[in-house]
């Protein structure tokens, strides 16, 4: 069983488009992420949910909202897909941070 | 604030080399600290942590130990392979434990 699943793994689509990327956890944990990692392998961390509420969210454009319908589950929505969202996106989650963040493997968004 | 700094890459060994990856870190109080590890293609994985001062982390024939007096967190092995090539990051977790600070990643390539 994977620990921490995100699908899809791959996905291209067309700027203006509206994509999802689903996250799924079977460690029980509280804390779930999103990290962006650029072409550059720069991770930056866009929201953190613990226990379904919104704990962290740092600056990106409104396009991005997450969305968790319980602990287990954190989704990313983006609306108008443009150019620059082009990137790697990882699901992480965690119980208390100082143990480490289990990451999925990532979902490659290329929008052409 | 809380941020780590860790040397550019890439860097290029043969096999059986030595390594060492520069990690600085500044913080806030007492962070735990992190080495993960990026193959390609793939998320990343927990490599080593080392929670208190003076606590050296191993893993995989990894090392690295919690330099408070330095604030440093350098990763070494004594003899690399092939399969180690791989991006490495450094990263803190401050004791709120709501986040992680990541590094830039370091690129290692091992070459026969």
């Amino acid at each position: 069983d994977t620990a921490v699943s995100q699908t899809p793994k791959y996905l291209v689509t067309q700027m203006g488009n509206d994509k999802s990327i689903k996250c799924e956890q079977n460690l029980g944990h509280d804390t779930m992420y999103w990290y962006k990692q650029d072409s550059k392998k720069f991770l930056k961390i866009m929201f953190s949910y613990n226990n379904k509420e919104l704990i962290i969210n740092e600056t990106v454009p409104n396009r991005f909202s997450p969305k968790s319908p319980d602990k287990a589950h954190l989704n990313l929505h983006i609306n108008s897909l443009e150019l620059g969202d082009s990137a790697v996106y990882f699901c992480a989650s965690s119980q208390v941070s100082q143990v480490g963040y289990t990451f999925g493997s990532g979902t490659r968004l290329t929008v052409v | 604030g809380n941020s780590v700094t860790q040397m550019e890459g890439p860097v290029t060994l043969s096999e059986e080399a030595f390594l060492t990856i520069n990690c600085t870190y500044t913080a806030t109080g007492y962070p735990s600290l992190f080495w993960y590890v990026q193959y390609p293609g793939e998320g990343l994985q927990l490599l080593l942590k080392a929670t208190k001062a003076d606590d050296k982390g191993s893993n995989k024939g990894f090392e690295a130990t919690y330099r408070k007096e330095t604030t440093s967190f350098h990763l070494e092995k004594g003899s690399v392979q092939v399969s180690d090539s791989a991006v490495y990051f450094c990263a803190l977790s401050d004791r709120t434990g709501n986040q992680f600070y990541f590094g830039t990643g370091t690129s290692l390539t091992v070459i026969p």
